[in-house]
C-alpha cells in the first residue's frame, strides 16, 4: 500500500512565523502536490514537483515555497505565515504517467493549519 | 480554463433510497476520479475512469463517464449511514494539474 505521511495533523502558528510542513511518501513515487482545501473551494494546487529538486507553480502558489531535496520528501514552506493560510494543508503523490497509467494521486492525512 | 461542478453540494437523503451526484466539467479531459472523504480525513480514491462509457462499481456505488456529454455520474443505490462523506470528482488538465470539483457532502440518514 502507498502511504503518504504528514508531519503535523494539527498546528497553530503565529502571524510572520516561519512554518514548515513535511510530505513523506514511501513508494518512490517521482511526482508530489501540496494542495490547501478550503469550504466551497474544493482541492487548489499550490506546488508540484515532477522530480527531485524540480518544482511547478501550481494556481495559487503566492505566499508558499516548496523544497525537494530528496525523492521521498516534499516540503512546503509559508515563510510569513498570515491568517488567510488558515486552511487544510494536503499532500500527494503519484507515479510518473505513462499511457495507460491512469495517474491516480494518493493522498496523505493532511495538516490542518490554524494561523492566529 | 477548466472548470469542474458538482451537484448537488449537499444531500441528505434516507436509508435504503437511491440517488445520483453530476460532475459536470467544462473542456476535454482524458480521465476523471471519484474521491470520498470523511469529515477530518483525508481523500481516498474510489474510481477512475478512462475512457468513454466506462462503469466501475463497487458495492453500493457506480461511477459513469460521459465524454462527449463531458459528465460523470456517481450512482449511490440503496443508501447506507455508512456512506455518509463528502465526495469529490476531479479531471485532470496538461500532464500534472488536477481540478477538483467543490464537492457533494452527503448525509445518509437512518
Amino acid at each position: 500500500d502507498v502511504k503518504v505521511t504528514q508531519s503535523s495533523r494539527y498546528l497553530v502558528k503565529r502571524t510572520g512565523e516561519k512554518v514548515f510542513l513535511e510530505c513523506v511518501q514511501d513508494m518512490d513515487h517521482e511526482n508530489m502536490f501540496w494542495y490547501r482545501q478550503d469550504p466551497g473551494l474544493g482541492l487548489r494546487l499550490i506546488y508540484f514537483s515532477y522530480d527531485v529538486k524540480m518544482k511547478e507553480k501550481g494556481d495559487i502558489p503566492e505566499g508558499y515555497s516548496v523544497s525537494r531535496e530528496k525523492k521521498e520528501r516534499f516540503s512546503l514552506i509559508l515563510e510569513s505565515a498570515s491568517t488567510n493560510q488558515t486552511s487544510m494543508y494536503l499532500c500527494a503523490s503519484r507515479l510518473r504517467g505513462l499511457a495507460p497509467s491512469y495517474n491516480e494521486q494518493f493522498f496523505g492525512p493532511g495538516t490542518r493549519l490554524t494561523v492566529l | 480554463e477548466l472548470k469542474v461542478e458538482q451537484n448537488p453540494l449537499f444531500l441528505s437523503m434516507q436509508e435504503g433510497k437511491n440517488y445520483t451526484i453530476y460532475c459536470n466539467y467544462s473542456t476535454t479531459s482524458d480521465r476523471l476520479y471519484w474521491y470520498r472523504q470523511d469529515p477530518g480525513k483525508s481523500l481516498e480514491s474510489l474510481f477512475v475512469l478512462l475512457s468513454n462509457g466506462a462503469v466501475k462499481q463497487e458495492g453500493r456505488l457506480m461511477a459513469s463517464l460521459d465524454t462527449k456529454a463531458r459528465l460523470s455520474t456517481l450512482h449511490i443505490t440503496a443508501a447506507v449511514h455508512d456512506l455518509s462523506a463528502t465526495y469529490f470528482c476531479a479531471v485532470t488538465s496538461g500532464t500534472y494539474k488536477y481540478i477538483f470539483g467543490t464537492g457533494t457532502r452527503l448525509k445518509v440518514l437512518a
